[in-house]
């Protein structure tokens, strides 16, 4: 059974720190990973995507990559209000299936 | 472009009873997915489809069926349904374009059945 582990939180963050949120997989063939967010009622919404093993920054957002250790990571840097939400991991396996995690729920404190 | 668009957005059901859940996209995506999410939950996939014609079973399939007859169209019925199947259902779509395959989703349908 191929799984995906996040830590379901909350994770409370003060407004202007760094929130990082981690992610486990169980499968090494997997290729492709993706952090979506989503706030609550709502649909989930890509954040960011990254297959390579290191960083991928795109604003405030850094994805880190290691396929030795399958771990993924986001960070949110100067954490805001509006980042309040679900953060969810999906892992695309070596068999070409995408797996979500149960997701981290993120609360940042004004 | 309207994206991933699903009707109903609410829906009560009594047990035993039958519905279809639509979703359509307007992306000219070939792949289109079903997922199920309950409360505090990750999304489960139903089923999913890589083109017109050509459906395949996800994670928790049972109770469930899905056609894809356009490009546009990803219609999942339930039948007979059951209290397990309360839950809010996500369509999704994306152009596979390995290795990144970016989902695009609906907005949801809340399913109730009693």
């Amino acid at each position: 059974q191929k799984e995906v582990e996040q830590n379901s939180g909350p994770l409370s963050v003060p407004e202007g720190a760094i929130a990082s949120l981690n992610c486990t997989y169980s499968d090494r063939g997997s290729q492709s990973f993706f952090w979506y967010r989503q706030y609550s009622g709502k649909s989930p919404e890509l954040i960011m995507f990254i297959y390579s093993n290191g960083d991928k920054e795109d604003g405030r957002f850094t994805a880190q990559l290691n396929k030795a250790s399958q771990y993924v990571s986001l960070l949110i840097r100067d954490s805001q209000p509006s980042d309040s939400a679900t953060y969810l991991c999906a892992v695309k396996s070596g068999d070409d299936k995408i797996i979500f995690g149960k997701g981290t729920r993120l609360h940042i404190l004004p | 472009n309207a994206g991933v668009t699903q009707t109903p957005k609410f829906r009560i059901l009594k047990i035993g009873q039958s519905m279809t859940l639509q979703c359509t996209q307007d992306m000219n995506h070939n792949y289109m997915y079903w997922y199920r999410q309950d409360p505090g939950m990750g999304l489960k996939l139903i089923y999913y489809s890589v083109g017109a014609g050509i459906t395949d079973k996800g994670e928790v399939p049972n109770g469930y069926n899905v056609s894809r007859s356009t490009t546009e169209d990803f219609p999942l019925r339930l039948e007979l349904a059951a209290p397990s199947q309360t839950s809010v259902y996500f369509c999704a779509s994306s152009w596979v374009r390995p290795p990144t395959d970016t989902q695009y989703f609906g907005p949801g349908t809340r399913l109730t059945v009693l």
